[in-house]
């Protein structure tokens, strides 16, 4: 079946010390996108890729970067994680059409920072 | 600037009853509204898509419509069952680019 990979499912880290997640995709869609989402908040968008065109969010701290090596694959990189950046992070995908864009999520990352 | 809410932000209903969730979007440009669902700790799952030329989509016991005009979408759920806890969220896609706007939710709790 087509869908959307994240791995790990949960993450570890110390505060401070680098973390990478990543999203992995077999729908072959166009755009890929990273949320946070906090406990009973809405997805928060994080940036948003085009192909290898990168557009991020203007309240994305610099500490969250990301990267696009091909279709299939994306990487959240967080640089220097705080207490606050503990969230589930999510990863969607979508190849927006004539009219819609309907976006398809993985299973998501839950962070955790001691 | 768009803004979406969902009310109310919890409901709890006996197994079998029907139940209405609503969303409302301040800007009508919108070009679809899409409803998923989320269960604790885990990912989004894609409900229902309507796009803006639509009045409503079904899918099994679910129903969403959209009034655009008005700024809102409801979510039908025909005879409810306890496998249909959950949060469920709306969000739109609209003139800003690809960015997709999301309610917070509604935590549904059906009790059997």
């Amino acid at each position: 079946d087509a869908m959307v990979i994240q791995n790990p499912r949960y993450q570890v880290t110390q505060f401070g010390k680098p973390v990478t997640l990543s999203c992995s995709q077999t729908l072959n869609h166009n755009v890929m996108y990273w949320y946070q989402q906090k406990s009973s908040q809405a997805p928060k968008l994080l940036f948003h890729y085009y192909d290898k065109d990168f557009n991020n969010e203007a309240d994305t701290p610099d500490n969250f970067q990301s990267r696009r090596p091909n279709t299939s694959f994306c990487f959240l990189d967080i640089r220097s994680p705080g207490l606050g950046d503990a969230a589930m992070y999510l990863c969607a995908t979508s190849s927006p059409g004539d009219g819609f864009n309907e976006q398809f999520f993985g299973p998501g990352t839950r962070l955790t920072v001691l | 600037k768009q803004e979406v809410t969902q009310i109310p932000a919890a409901l709890s209903v006996p197994e079998g009853e029907n139940l209405v969730l609503n969303c409302s979007f301040t800007d009508s440009a919108i070009y679809n509204l899409q409803w998923f669902r989320q269960d604790p700790g885990k990912g989004l799952t894609s409900l229902l898509l309507i796009q803006s030329s639509q009045r409503e989509q079904t899918s099994g016991r679910l129903n969403a419509s959209l009034d655009k005009s008005s700024g809102r979408s409801t979510l039908y759920i025909a005879a409810s069952q306890p496998g249909d806890s959950a949060t469920y969220l709306c969000a739109v896609w609209g003139t800003g680019g690809f960015k997709t706007i999301f309610g917070a939710g509604t935590r549904l709790f059906v009790k059997a």
